[in-house]
């Protein structure tokens, strides 16, 4: 089965900073990645889908990147309420493993 | 309004049964694949398995292959996971999610909570 990670595992950042999380699957995907946003005790929020698409209502902030094996989730300017761990995950065919996650704090 | 439903959760012993049901409202249910998500105390998400539209194709993670069984009810807009030879590790949230075709999981339920313990 195709292995994914993220890089890193946690990051602490400034109002603003412009931030980047990265996911490697170990077997060419294509661009059958998506993100996830997970805040603190709530349910899972789809981001971005097909690796780069944008879902309907997510700020523009937000942007993704990559195909093949490496993707990258992009933060343009961090805002207090993007305190989450984003998740990716493949969904070429099964199983639609996830990434370990990303948390993301304010410094 | 779109909305996912779990219930079913509880405490069980290891080696018993469980079934999990979600109930599916707002949307035409019988058009999309739908997924089992779970997330143990203070860890990442796990996927759980996943049902085509018409329950014809199922797939599950390795970790629960064999002991869960996926399926779904297109007539009552009901999905389930039933749940056999339940372990300690098992003890998670598990959420039913709405699979849509160009990738990703877009409607969540609240999650249901299944704790395994003697």
């Amino acid at each position: 089965d195709i292995q994914m990670t993220q890089s890193p595992s946690s990051l602490s950042a400034s109002i603003g900073d412009r931030v980047t999380i990265s996911c490697r699957a170990s077997q060419d995907i294509s661009n059958y990645l998506v993100w996830y946003q997970q805040k603190p005790g709530k349910v899972p929020k789809l981001l971005i889908y097909a690796a780069s698409t944008l879902q309907s209502g997510v700020p523009s902030r937000f942007s993704g990147s990559g195909s093949g094996t490496d993707f990258t989730l992009t933060i343009s300017s961090l805002l207090p309420e993007d305190v989450a761990t984003y998740y990716c995950q493949k969904y070429d065919s099964a199983p639609h493993t996830f990434g370990p996650g990303t948390k993301v704090d304010i410094k | 309004q779109v909305q996912l439903v779990e219930s079913g959760g509880g405490v069980v012993q290891p080696g018993r049964p469980l079934r999990l049901s979600c109930a599916a409202s707002g949307f035409t249910f019988n058009n999309y694949a739908m997924d089992w998500v779970r997330q143990a105390p203070g860890k990442g998400l796990e996927w759980v398995a996943v049902t085509s539209y018409e329950g014809g194709n199922k797939y599950y993670a390795d970790s629960v292959k064999g002991r869960f069984t996926i399926s779904r009810d297109n007539f009552k807009n009901m999905l389930y996971l039933e749940m056999d030879s339940l372990r300690v590790e098992d003890t998670a949230v598990y959420y039913c999610a709405r699979a849509v075709p160009r990738g990703g999981l877009d409607i969540w339920g609240q999650g249901t909570t299944v704790i395994v313990s003697s």
